[in-house]
């Protein structure tokens, strides 16, 4: 089945530090990434939506300079922290998707759980 | 807007037990339906799907049916086990979303022996 690859699945940094998540897809082209984030015992919330090739569109009341996010080939998507805060302390999951044939599901990666000391 | 909503956990239930996780949901058009498992530490698997109306899902001795008059996706479980405690979320996609889904709350799971 479809694999998406998530690294690091664990960050703890100080304060001002940026941090680079990795998002691939092991087996398929994604034509499509997604960017999540999960505050503790709370669903998933959309941050991104990125397309090989193109700017990430970013969800309402995402700071776009504060999360950059590439995704410059079918296999590899990045979302970086910069400057982080303690506030930006969360758990971040990726997930990706191809859009043909159309109704793919997403495959999710297993998550990087991040903590700004 | 589409929307779903859940069951409010935690579910706790005993080995063995049945287990339904109630989802109803808000779209325009004919959305498609998931259920995503997430267990302690990881990210998110999918459990099932349905596409279309009166479709069921099913894996592991999950199930779930299509409701498009109740607009419903239950989830249910004959005889749950200890290693199916997890956070359940379900999600719908709409047709013309660029296959981006909207999920439920998610509800929190917890099987004892």
């Amino acid at each position: 089945g479809a694999v998406v690859s998530q690294h690091p699945s664990r960050v703890i940094c100080k304060s001002g530090t940026s941090v680079k998540i990795e998002c691939r897809s092991l087996d398929f082209q994604a034509t499509t990434m997604f960017w999540y984030r999960q505050f503790p015992k709370q669903s998933l919330m959309l941050m991104a939506t990125s397309n090989e090739g193109s700017k990430a569109t970013y969800e309402q009341g995402v700071e776009k300079d504060k999360f950059l996010i590439n995704h410059a080939s079918l296999t590899l998507s990045t979302l970086t922290v910069t400057s982080a805060h303690p506030e930006d302390s969360s758990f971040y999951i990726c997930s990706a998707t191809f859009t043909f044939p159309s109704n793919q599901p997403q495959h999710f990666g297993d998550g990087t759980r991040l903590s700004i000391l | 807007g589409d929307s779903v909503t859940q069951m409010e956990g935690p579910v706790t239930l005993s080995e063995e037990a049945f287990l339904t996780i109630n989802c109803t949901y808000t779209a325009t058009g004919y959305p498609s339906l998931f259920w995503y498992v997430q267990y302690p530490g990881e990210g998110l698997q999918l459990l099932l799907k349905a596409t279309k109306a009166d479709d069921k899902g099913s894996n592991k001795g999950f199930e779930a049916t299509y409701r498009k008059e109740t607009t419903s996706f239950h989830l249910e479980k004959g005889s749950v086990q200890v290693s199916d405690s997890a956070v359940y979320f379900c999600a719908l996609r709409t047709n013309n979303a660029g296959n981006m889904l909207t999920f439920g709350g998610g509800t929190r799971l917890m099987v004892k022996p």
